[in-house]
């Protein structure tokens, strides 16, 4: 069964810090895999996708296969990043389902 | 503008109550979901569905229905809703299931239930 693990619930760093927020995950197949970001009182949207390799928003992705990873990674940390983010995994089939992990608080201070 | 919509956006009722959370997506997309948003347990898959007439259960689907009637429209029903059904509700779509397709979310139902 797919599984996405974010094991923290909670970062809270100084502006202008680095930031890596962490996730796992367990599939068998080749997974597609993505950060949703969800600001206060905000619906959630795609930050970055794995397929893409881009970065948005100063906020980078890699998927590492041999640690069945996908952290996320900014060098400088600001306030407007505190929000709320989740890594999730998609099915190659067409059936897809999105799965989720439990998310993880940004909370960036001045 | 492209956008799912959902209504209402918060509700509160009381147990046994059946009640209906709307969905629409403007975007002519196949695929929709709903999802539940918990503290703790992040987001969860109720229901989902590949188009018109084709729905199916995703990880949480007890105590809800759904229906596709129009491939614009995917409301969530519950029969009789019961307090551990108070959570956050998000609706979701996309072009078609395929993984590579970005999910749209609505603006969320915040549903209390006494």
């Amino acid at each position: 069964a797919q599984r996405v693990t974010q094991p923290e619930k909670l970062l809270s760093v100084f502006k202008g810090a680095p930031v890596e927020l962490k996730c796992n995950y367990s599939y068998s197949g080749s997974p597609e895999l993505f950060w949703y970001v969800q600001y206060s009182r905000q619906r959630l949207q795609l930050l970055l996708r794995h397929i893409s390799r881009e970065s948005i928003k100063g906020f980078t992705a890699d998927l590492n296969k041999g640690e069945t990873s996908f952290h996320l990674k900014k060098p400088f940390a600001q306030e407007e990043d505190s929000a709320m983010y989740y890594c999730a995994l998609k099915w190659a089939g067409a059936n897809s389902k999105l799965t989720f992990g439990k998310g993880i608080t940004l909370s960036v201070r001045p | 503008e492209a956008q799912v919509t959902q209504n209402p956006r918060y509700l509160i009722t009381v147990t046994g109550k059946k009640l209906t959370v709307t969905c629409s997506q403007n975007m002519n997309h196949e695929y929709m979901s709903w999802y539940r948003q918990d503290p703790g347990l992040g987001l969860r898959q109720i229901y989902y569905s590949m188009n018109v007439e084709v729905t199916d259960k995703g990880d949480v689907p007890e105590g809800y229905k759904v229906s596709r009637k129009e491939k614009r429209n995917f409301p969530l029903i519950l029969e009789s809703p019961s307090p551990n059904q108070t959570s956050l509700y998000f609706c979701a779509s996309s072009l078609s299931g395929l993984p590579l397709d970005t999910q749209y979310f609505g603006p969320g139902t915040r549903l209390t239930v006494l």
